[in-house]
């Protein structure tokens, strides 16, 4: 079993829905949750930053983490064709040594139609 | 102010040869970590840096591959007789801090192509 599970898609959607990503994981030491934005041959973009349960707002993103559940979410509201990309769930270990790499799911491929 | 840069963009290399990927961190910015990305795969830690230290190398293969981060210049991830395998893009991060969740910035990333 991968530490972290994310489906790759694609997700189609209509331009306006929302949109639910999510990523599962199986190693209860990870702390912080991000997720990335990836559109295509560029580098990863980081959209949101969370490190407890719960929901975090910023414009038209939500992350939700459930650390019980060890399962995280992305919504995305009022979705536009210029979403359409690869979103990376990443997460990291909380460590008294300093960062750690980040793990990350494979990459949910997102396609907004207009 | 920049953001993290690395170059050259796109690299072609025949076997055998030997591939060198910089990266330049974000101003302000003294920790560096490598990632890989394979076609249909996610990203996967390779190494994570400090100035003239090695803090982590867990991810990164045993042979070939190296990496350094010296006092003075870019970050080098370097790749010795570089086999098809070895084709992907190639992600620089760095971190303010280091400090335990410290968010990383990536670059646009390099493109190793192996013929």
């Amino acid at each position: 079993q991968k530490e972290v599970e994310q489906d790759p898609g694609p997700l189609s959607v209509p331009e306006g829905a929302i949109v639910s990503l999510n990523c599962t994981y199986s190693n209860s030491a990870f702390q912080y949750f991000m997720w990335y934005r990836q559109y295509s041959r560029k580098g990863p973009e980081l959209l949101m930053y969370t490190y407890s349960s719960g929901n975090k707002e910023d414009g038209r993103f939500t992350a939700q983490v459930d650390k019980s559940s060890k399962y995280i979410s992305l919504f995305i509201r009022d979705s536009q064709p210029s979403d359409s990309a690869t979103y990376l769930c990443a997460m990291s270990v909380f460590s008294q040594g300093g960062a750690d790499g980040l793990t990350f799911g494979k990459g949910t491929h997102l396609i907004i139609q207009p | 102010n920049a953001g993290v840069m690395q170059n050259p963009r796109h690299l072609v290399r025949r076997r055998g040869q030997e591939a060198r990927l910089r990266c330049s961190p974000m101003k302000g910015h003294s920790h560096v970590y490598w990632y890989r990305q394979l076609p249909e795969e996610g990203l996967k830690f390779m190494v994570y840096l400090q100035k003239e230290n090695i803090i982590d190398e867990s991810g990164m293969p045993k042979e070939r591959f190296s990496a350094e981060f010296p006092k003075e210049g870019p970050s080098i991830l370097r790749i010795q007789q570089v086999v098809r395998g070895d084709s992907a893009a190639y992600f620089c991060a760095s971190a303010r801090t280091g400090a335990t969740g410290d968010t990383q910035y990536f670059g646009p990333g390099t493109r190793l192509t192996v013929l």
